[in-house]
């Protein structure tokens, strides 16, 4: 158990509709990351938080949006969900102190969603 | 081409034997990462490192900065190690993965 938990596990909807995902980080993390695994693209990184602030972002659509919240946890929110974003969505966090890079990230259990 | 090359992409094993995994990267990088997916889908952090060699147990990590490899070793394999390795870089600050190598290990 890497302390990071995610809910829901899984999550089946329609095309067009909009989903929220949530991340719990390890307790003392203040870095959270999100990542899409799909069986065509691999595992890439979506965005980065730290402490509530936007950090990092990599290939997320404009469709989806994610968020921190003051007590840490993080969602990922998915709109005019499409057929191709079916995947794994995980969550991971780390302590990243400041800017430090380099930080070990404890990967949560991830989330299957599935557009039917 | 890939930021991260993974080699080999399927490796199977007899139970015992030693195992290689290399990783090569194109990017400059701060740290490079071995991460183990499960066949549940559970991701688990191996190593993290940025420099020269690491060891847990039966596994061994290293990486060469100025060749851009890393390679990931697994003495006396168990069936238990079946799973997916991947290698992903850390650049500022975000991962590029690798594709991952399947290991299988048969008893």
């Amino acid at each position: 158990d890497s302390g990071v938990t995610q809910t829901p596990k899984h999550l089946i909807t329609a095309t067009g509709q909009r989903v929220t995902l949530r991340c719990s980080p390890r307790s003392g993390d203040l870095s959270v990351y999100w990542y899409q695994q799909s069986l065509d693209q691999g595992l890439q990184f979506l965005i980065q938080y730290y402490n509530g602030e936007e950090r990092a972002k990599g290939n997320i659509l404009e469709r989806f949006s994610a968020q921190q919240f003051p007590d840490l946890h993080s969602e990922l929110n998915l709109s005019s969900l499409e057929l191709g974003d079916s995947a794994l969505y995980f969550c991971a966090s780390s302590v990243n102190r400041g800017l430090a890079i380099g930080n070990e990230q404890f990967f949560g259990p991830g989330t299957r969603l599935t557009v039917l | 081409k890939n930021e991260v090359e993974q080699s080999p992409q399927n490796l199977t094993a007899q139970e015992g034997e030693f195992i290689t995994i290399n990783c090569s990267y194109s990017v400059g990088i701060s740290a490079l990462h071995w991460l183990q997916q499960h066949p549940g889908g559970g991701i688990v952090s191996l190593f993290m490192l940025s420099s020269g060699k690491k060891k847990h147990g039966r596994l061994i990590a290293t990486i060469n900065i100025q060749e851009k490899h890393s390679s990931l070793h697994i003495t006396a394999s168990h069936p238990r190690d079946s799973a997916v390795d991947i290698c992903a870089v850390e650049g500022v600050p975000k991962l590029i993965f690798g594709t991952g190598t399947r290991l299988q290990v048969f008893p």
